[in-house]
């Protein structure tokens, strides 16, 4: 059974430019979330994902978007990238049955993002 | 409203010693979860304990147990026998069952082994 995966571990980007992070879940999984971590806080939700489609969403704008494929895998995508969005993106795996989620989520070991 | 709130940003520990990190949650919703999740300074969060807002007795796993006071709205880790290892930010988080899947954290505790 392989955990959750994340690519890439650390990027660095330029203000204004896009980005696309990618999570793979532990097998067996159909539900994906992601969060923001900045430094000295708790994980912020961003959105999540069921079985390719957005199932609930945080305070976060449209231009942080994702999508999630077949295989249960996931991206996220930020566009216009700000200062602030550095941070440590965090993806989580989990098996749900319809709109309800089962006990814990396993996380990904996170994708450090530097905005320049 | 803050919906987890620590109150602890950081705790110090004897090793072998017992230790207690303080949770404390908001919500309406009869039905939801709260977890506990240990990030080392590698990033990733481990999963460690979880409760339901049903649950009778409190959850217990190894070293870990969650001391449940439903009416107060704590949630409490209690960590016996404490190794270095131990030494981590740890992470108070609930999920309400009503409103979807979303997890709310806690803005963390760091929690110290001292030798």
């Amino acid at each position: 059974e392989t955990g959750v995966t994340q690519s890439p571990t650390h990027l660095i980007k330029t203000r204004g430019q896009q980005v696309t992070l990618r999570c793979s879940s532990q097998s067996g999984h159909n539900t994906v979330s992601w969060y923001q971590q900045a430094l000295g806080q708790g994980p912020q939700f961003i959105f999540q994902y069921y079985r390719e489609e957005e199932n609930g969403r945080g305070n976060f704008p449209p231009r942080f978007s994702g999508l999630q494929f077949p295989n249960y895998s996931s991206e996220l995508n930020v566009n216009a990238l700000e200062l602030d969005d550095s941070a440590l993106y965090l993806c989580a795996s989990s098996l749900s049955w319809g709109t309800a989620s089962y006990n814990e989520q396993f996380f990904g070991p996170g994708t450090r993002l530097t905005v320049l | 409203a803050q919906k987890i709130t620590q109150t602890q940003p950081g705790m110090f520990v004897q090793e072998k010693e017992a230790v207690t990190l303080d949770c404390t949650y908001d919500t309406s919703d009869p039905s939801y979860g709260l977890f506990w999740y240990k990030q080392p300074s590698s990033g990733e969060m481990i999963f460690l304990i979880y409760q339901g807002s049903y649950d009778q007795q409190n959850a217990t796993e190894g070293r870990y147990s969650l001391n449940f006071q439903k009416a107060r709205k704590s949630a409490n880790l209690v960590i016996s026998a404490s190794q270095l290892g131990d030494s981590a930010m740890y992470f108070c988080a609930m999920r309400e069952g009503g409103t979807g899947n979303q997890f709310y954290f806690g803005t963390g505790t760091s929690l110290t082994v001292i030798p």
